[in-house]
């Protein structure tokens, strides 16, 4: 069965820090890979996608993978309060349904 | 860009009565549309895959009589729940598949669903 882990926090960092939020995949196959984030009572939000190995960053984000590994992370850099949700990542193979892990909940503090 | 919607965002009902929630893709086609359900404090659950002008992939366990799927066109995707009753009550989101290499998903806001 093809499953998506997260680790599902909190993961507590103070404003200002570097969040490191981490997801392993079973699917060797997985072509794409996701970063939604979703706070609570709303939907996800798209905040990365990246399908090569290495390093995608924007803005504040970096998205880093790592096939052989079957890795993908997420760097949140200058963490503030609003960025205190819950981390969702999913992956898939072209033309397949997403595979959302559970989800890690981040905590930014002030 | 890549915006879809949900109508309603909220919906109260009574047990027995039948609910349809909309999912549009507002500024592109969707040949694919997925419904999702959300428990308090759960993660994500696909419900179906919803192809345009083809019947809807149900999930195992998701009864594809109670939960109605129509894509009736490239923008446009509904969810009837049939006969609802109150563990029914959840948050159903859509998403709307962009095309391309990458195949992203971007999420309708969601429809609350609540049936007493």
């Amino acid at each position: 069965q093809k499953e998506v882990e997260q680790n599902s926090g909190p993961l507590s960092v103070p404003e200002g820090a570097i969040a490191s939020l981490n997801c392993t995949y079973s699917d060797r196959g997985s072509q794409s890979f996701f970063w939604y984030r979703q706070y609570s009572g709303k939907s996800p939000e798209l905040i990365m996608f990246i399908y090569s190995n290495g390093d995608k960053e924007d803005g504040r984000f970096t998205a880093q993978l790592n096939k052989a590994s079957q890795y993908v992370s997420l760097l949140i850099r200058d963490s503030q309060p609003s960025d205190s949700a819950t981390y969702l990542c999913a992956v898939n193979q072209a033309g397949t349904a997403l595979i959302f892990g559970k989800g890690t909940t981040l905590s930014v503090s002030s | 860009g890549a915006v879809v919607s949900q109508h309603p965002s909220r919906v109260i009902c009574k047990s027995g009565t039948s609910v349809k929630i909309e999912c549009r893709s507002l500024d592109f086609q969707a040949t694919t549309m997925f419904w999702y359900r959300q428990f308090p404090k759960q993660s994500l659950m696909l419900m179906a895959t919803s192809n345009e002008g083809s019947k809807a992939t149900y999930e195992q366990g998701v009864e594809k009589d109670k939960f109605l799927i129509n894509h009736a066109s490239l923008t446009l995707s509904t969810l009837t729940v049939t006969s609802a009753h109150p563990e029914d009550s959840s948050f159903y989101i859509c998403s709307a598949e962009s095309g391309g290499s990458t195949d992203t998903q971007y999420f309708g806001p969601g429809t609350r669903l609540t049936v007493l």
